[in-house]
């Protein structure tokens, strides 16, 4: 079980807007650590969406966006598309002993009905 | 354009040694980067397996950090990772990334290969 949780899968309409949450606890998300965004195609490498909590890289369209609250952080797709149909995982950093270093979600699978 | 290339046998032994090389192009390893192993076993979510920074410093997940080897070859700009006593559980798609920061994100991954264990 992940230490970053995610809901197993999301679904939508196309034009439609979803989210995606993904709750930490204080030795990671709480602690102040950026949440990155990573969308993953079916037998594909994953591709960066989302770095620095909210930050979009070059090429990644605005109809993607991130947000961080606390311990949790969530992203959003608005204007849904049947391209965007895809796993879907958050990434942070731990600090505790037990987990320490990098984390991942454990991944949601977006439908777009 | 920076690319990343994972190869190294599809196919190891249960109880040997997993050994994979990630060669980088577009980028000099001893850039400032962390240079990341990460794995997809069949079916499930993404798993850190360790990083190296250019200076040498390593950084494991926890419960690979008795296995785990990662290592930089400058010379060929490539970094590596080695897994010891390797078991079915270990079975996976592997990815090399380069990681900007000590808890940055992925901006560049390999394509993955994937490593079966099997007698």
């Amino acid at each position: 079980q992940s230490v970053l949780t995610q809901p197993p899968s999301v679904s939508g309409a196309p034009g439609q807007r979803v989210t995606i949450s993904c709750t930490g606890s204080s030795s990671n998300i709480g602690a102040g650590y950026d949440v990155h965004w990573y969308q993953q195609l079916p037998g594909t490498a994953p591709k960066l969406l989302i770095y620095g909590n909210r930050n979009r890289p070059s090429g990644v369209p605005d109809r993607f966006s991130g947000s961080k609250s606390g311990t949790s952080a969530s992203l959003a797709i608005t204007g849904l598309q049947a391209e965007d149909e895809a796993d879907y995982y958050c990434q942070s950093y731990d600090s505790s002993l037990s987990n320490s270093g990098v984390l991942f979600g454990g991944g949601t699978k977006l439908t777009v009905l | 354009q920076v690319q990343l290339q994972e190869s190294g046998p599809g196919l190891v032994k249960p109880s040997q040694t997993l050994s994979l090389t990630c060669t980088v192009s577009g980028d000099s390893i001893s850039g400032g980067y962390y240079w990341t192993w990460i794995r997809q076993h069949p079916g499930k979510g993404l798993e850190w397996i360790g990083y190296i920074y250019y200076s040498g410093s390593t950084y494991y997940r926890p419960s690979l950090r008795s296995r785990a080897t990662i290592s930089l070859d400058t010379s060929n700009n490539q970094f590596s990772l080695k897994l010891s006593f390797v078991t079915a559980a270990d079975t996976a798609m592997y990815f090399c990334a380069r990681v900007s920061g000590h808890s940055g994100y992925g901006d560049y991954w390999g394509q993955g290969t994937l490593v079966t264990v099997s007698s």
